[in-house]
Order: structure tokens, then sequence, then C-alpha cells
């Protein structure tokens, strides 16, 4: 197992950032073969891919949110970022840090997901 | 990007009987230099992060039960419960990792009948 847990704030307020952290616990995530992501899920509804991080640092976003997104590792601290500006109501969700195989590119599914978090927008 | 469409929205199956779903993609998601589909399906149960069932369309993770199976290729795929069980109520997902934005299919939500 490789247990992931998102932490932060549960409540932002409009137009501020959202900040989630995930930690990884069970294996070291500068060690490669995998792709590191988040996944949301506002409530009731489906699921929202929102982008990845790999150890060398490449990234890659949902254009639909990428103007707004940045994912960032901590290696030290074994753990990869989010931080979404600019939120609104409708980014209340709830927020799952995630794994996906992969080396020079992502392939495979969501094999070990966090809990999940769910962040509130609201004044 | 690739749409996932999925169908029934819902459905209710008696214990025991079978469980089909269905998902459709936009474009194909078969990979042609390995003759692979990327396509996962994932359960969902209330209160918890969606779990991994099958990879590659048709290939069943470590510790999920062999009732259930993925099937299909190109564009048209089917996850089928053999034999539904209490502890298979659930909202199922189909998700393509074929590009990205990654994308997931709308949901199917399982209930007894």
């Amino acid at each position: 197992q490789v247990p992931l847990q998102e932490s932060g704030p549960r409540l932002v307020k409009p137009s501020q950032t959202l900040s989630l952290t995930c930690t990884v616990s069970g294996g070291s995530i500068s060690s490669g073969g995998y792709y590191w992501s988040w996944i949301r899920q506002p409530p009731g509804k489906g699921l929202e891919w929102i982008g990845f991080i790999y150890n060398t640092g490449t990234t890659y976003y949902n254009p639909s949110l990428k103007r707004r997104v940045t994912i960032s590792l901590d290696t030290s601290k074994n753990q990869f970022s989010l931080n979404l500006n600019s939120v609104t109501a409708a980014d209340t969700a709830v927020y799952y840090c995630a794994r996906a195989p992969g080396g020079d590119i992502p392939q495979g599914g969501f094999d070990h997901w966090g809990q999940g978090t769910l962040v509130t927008v609201s004044s | 990007d690739i749409v996932m469409t999925q169908s029934p929205d819902s459905l209710a199956v008696s214990l025991g009987e079978r469980a089909t779903i269905s998902c459709k993609s936009s474009q194909s998601v078969l990979f042609n230099s390995n003759n692979k589909n990327y396509l996962a399906w994932y359960q969902q149960k209330p209160g918890q992060p969606p779990k991994l069932l099958i990879s590659w369309a048709s290939t069943r993770e470590s510790g999920v039960p062999d009732r259930y199976s993925g099937s299909g290729s190109g564009t048209d795929f089917t996850l089928t419960i053999s034999s539904l069980q209490a502890e298979d109520v659930a909202v199922y997902y189909c998700q393509q990792y074929y590009n990205t934005p990654r994308t997931f299919g709308q949901g199917t939500k399982v209930e007894i009948k």
C-alpha cells in the first residue's frame, strides 16, 4: 500500500488561492515510475482531473484549469502540492490526490488515492 | 478532449444477477503500436475515494473479485458484474488515459432491486 493523505484549509474565500498538500507514505516520490495527481469531485457530481507531476518536475494540466493551477513537488518532505488561484464557488469540491504509473509518459489508471478533503469556497 | 459517456446513469439489479455498464469514448483509446486500450474502471462507495478495478480495459487489479470483468475495444467498452453482491452497491466510472486531459464518464449508480 502507498497511503496518500491530503491536508490544507477546508474553507477558502472567493478570489483567494486554494492550497493543498499530499503527503506520500511507503515510497519516495523522487524515485520515478509514477505521476502524482490531483483530481476533484464537486458534491454529488463526477470526477474531474486537475493535473499531475512527475519526479522530474514535468507537469500536465487540464486546459480548463491551466491558467489557475500549479502543481509542485517537495521531495525532501515526500509531498506534492496544489495551488488553485482566483477560486469561486464552482471550485467547491472534494479534492483527491492520487498516483498513476508511468515513465516517459503517464500511463495507467489511478491506482492509489487519498481519502479526499472537502474544500468549500465561501465568504 | 475525449468525452466519455456511460449508460445507463443508474440501474437496479437483483442480488446474484448480472449488471452491465456501457462506456463509449468520443474517439478511439486503442493505441495501435501496442494494441492496448487505454481505459480504466473505478468503483466509488459513499464517502470513499474511487477504487481502481480494471486497467487496460480488461485487466483486473490485484484483489478485485473475478465477478468483475471488462471488455471492449476502440470506442466501446463494458463493465460486467456477473453476480451482484450487496457490497457492489456503488457508483462506477470509466476513465481514459489515452491522452490528457484525463477524462471520466459521468458515472453509473448500481443499486439492489
